[in-house]
């Protein structure tokens, strides 16, 4: 079985402009989650979504949207990219959405390298 | 700051040696998960222990936690080259919110 798949592995944007970074989950993952980790630190979360709705979002400005299809893919869009967007985007999947005894373990792509200069 | 904390920031030990490296948080918790990052690419699951649980073993993996100091440790033993990575604790609180709060993470080298 294939993992969890993002697009694309690296580019690079200039500031102002908008980027959309895309992921597959595993197959029978509903849930999709996007961080951001910047270099030397820890990951951030960004948004949450089970079953194509959005169940959290971090402290990140409205700038970042995300979208989950019923194909449980994802997509995070960032508009008028600022330099310190320049990060890694990481994607996870899991199986839990909404138990509250869930584990929430989760299972990462290998990341969306973002350069905004 | 939501983040916990991981001390060491960084542990450079010979190979075979022993790697012990500690999470606080400040809030209650639902479970504790550690993970490792390899050179800035995706995390992977190593162990995940519930907040009634005080140890728990996978292969060289030895997880700890102590809910009344907020603490967990990550003990590897037996240490090898693979092992070589950023080690990172993700919290899951007691609210709705499912999110992972994540610490800074403790960069292990191991020398050969």
């Amino acid at each position: 079985d294939a993992g969890v798949t993002q697009s694309p592995t690296h580019l690079i944007k200039t500031r102002g402009q908008q980027v959309t970074l895309r992921c597959s989950p595993i197959s029978g993952h509903k849930s999709v989650s996007w961080y951001q980790q910047v270099l030397g630190q820890g990951p951030q979360f960004i948004f949450q979504y089970y079953e194509k709705e959005e169940r959290g979002r971090g402290n990140f400005p409205d700038r970042f949207s995300a979208r989950q299809f019923p194909n449980y893919s994802s997509e995070l869009n960032v508009n008028a990219l600022l330099l310190g967007d320049s990060a890694l985007y990481l994607c996870a999947s899991s199986l839990e959405g909404q138990a509250p005894s869930g584990a929430n373990v989760l299972t990462f792509g290998a990341g969306s390298r973002l350069t905004v200069l | 700051s939501q983040q916990g904390e991981e001390d060491p920031q960084a542990l450079s030990i010979q190979e075979g040696e022993n790697a012990t490296m500690n999470c606080s948080y400040k809030t209650s918790i639902n479970n504790l998960q550690w993970y490792r990052q390899n050179s800035g690419r995706g995390l992977v699951h190593l162990i995940l222990i519930r907040s009634n649980e005080r140890e728990k073993h996978s292969g060289r993996l030895r997880v700890t936690l102590d809910t009344s100091k907020k603490s967990s440790s990550l003990l590897i033993t037996a240490s090898r080259a693979a092992d070589t990575a950023s080690y990172f604790c993700a919290r899951r609180g007691m609210d709705s919110n499912y999110q992972l709060i994540w610490g800074a993470g403790t960069k292990l080298i191991i020398k050969p």
